[in-house]
């Protein structure tokens, strides 16, 4: 069974500072990877979608990472600015689940101070 | 991007009573459809997966007799709590694959949620 760990589980920066967020998997049979945000109360925003065979998606101040050897995925932001303030969570489609079958992880709850 | 709508974002009823939820997609079809559930500062746990067309498959845990699924048209799938109880108060997202892409690059589109609250 997939455990899907994302440290740390809350953050708390000055604007401005790079934001460094980590999700560790012990399943190596990952098919996707997809780091979302979710605002207090709401639904998910898809921020990044990193296939299996790529090793890193950028948008715009985001960028993230997938080492599959490591079981790591990381998720960089830019310049943090206090509308970044939310519950980032990594999740993963499995190669042995039915397509679309995400299995997320517990969350990093950032707040980026003015 | 692709929107997911859900209805209602909040419900409150008494307990022993059923509560329907509704998640569409709004500019695309979507043959299948997630249901997951919430709890406060906790991950989204995958409830079941909704199929048009057919049954829905749930997830190992899940009463299937008490979240009644169904998937009835290519934009609509419902999520109906039966005989609702206080410790089946969650937040209750859905999520839709857009799967013009086809296969593993499919994106998944989430609702806003739905917060339920039985008293």
């Amino acid at each position: 069974k997939q455990e899907v760990t994302q440290i740390p589980a809350a953050l708390s920066v000055p604007e401005g500072e790079n934001l460094v967020l980590n999700c560790s998997f012990t399943d190596s049979a990952i098919y996707n990877l997809q780091w979302f945000r979710q605002d207090p109360g709401k639904g998910l925003t898809s921020l990044l979608l990193i296939q299996s065979s790529q090793r890193e998606q950028t948008s715009g101040r985001l960028n993230a990472s997938l080492d599959k050897s490591s079981g790591r995925s990381t998720l960089y932001i830019a310049a943090s600015q206090p509308g970044d303030s939310a519950t980032y969570l990594c999740a993963f489609w499995m190669t042995t689940d039915s397509w679309g079958k995400l299995q997320f992880g517990a969350g990093t709850q950032v707040v980026v101070t003015p | 991007g692709a929107v997911v709508s859900q209805h209602p974002s909040r419900v409150i009823c008494k307990s022993g009573t059923s509560v329907k939820i509704e998640c569409r997609s709004l500019d695309f079809q979507a043959t299948t459809m997630f249901w997951y559930r919430q709890f406060p500062k906790q991950s989204l746990m995958l409830m079941a997966t909704s199929n048009e067309g057919s049954k829905a498959t749930y997830e190992q845990g899940v009463e299937k007799d008490k979240f009644l699924i169904n998937h009835a048209s290519l934009t609509l799938s419902t999520l109906t709590v039966t005989s609702a109880h206080p410790e089946d108060s969650s937040f209750y997202i859905c999520s839709a694959r857009d799967e013009t892409s086809g296969g593993y690059t499919d994106t998944q589109y989430f609702g806003p949620g739905t917060r339920l609250t039985v008293l």
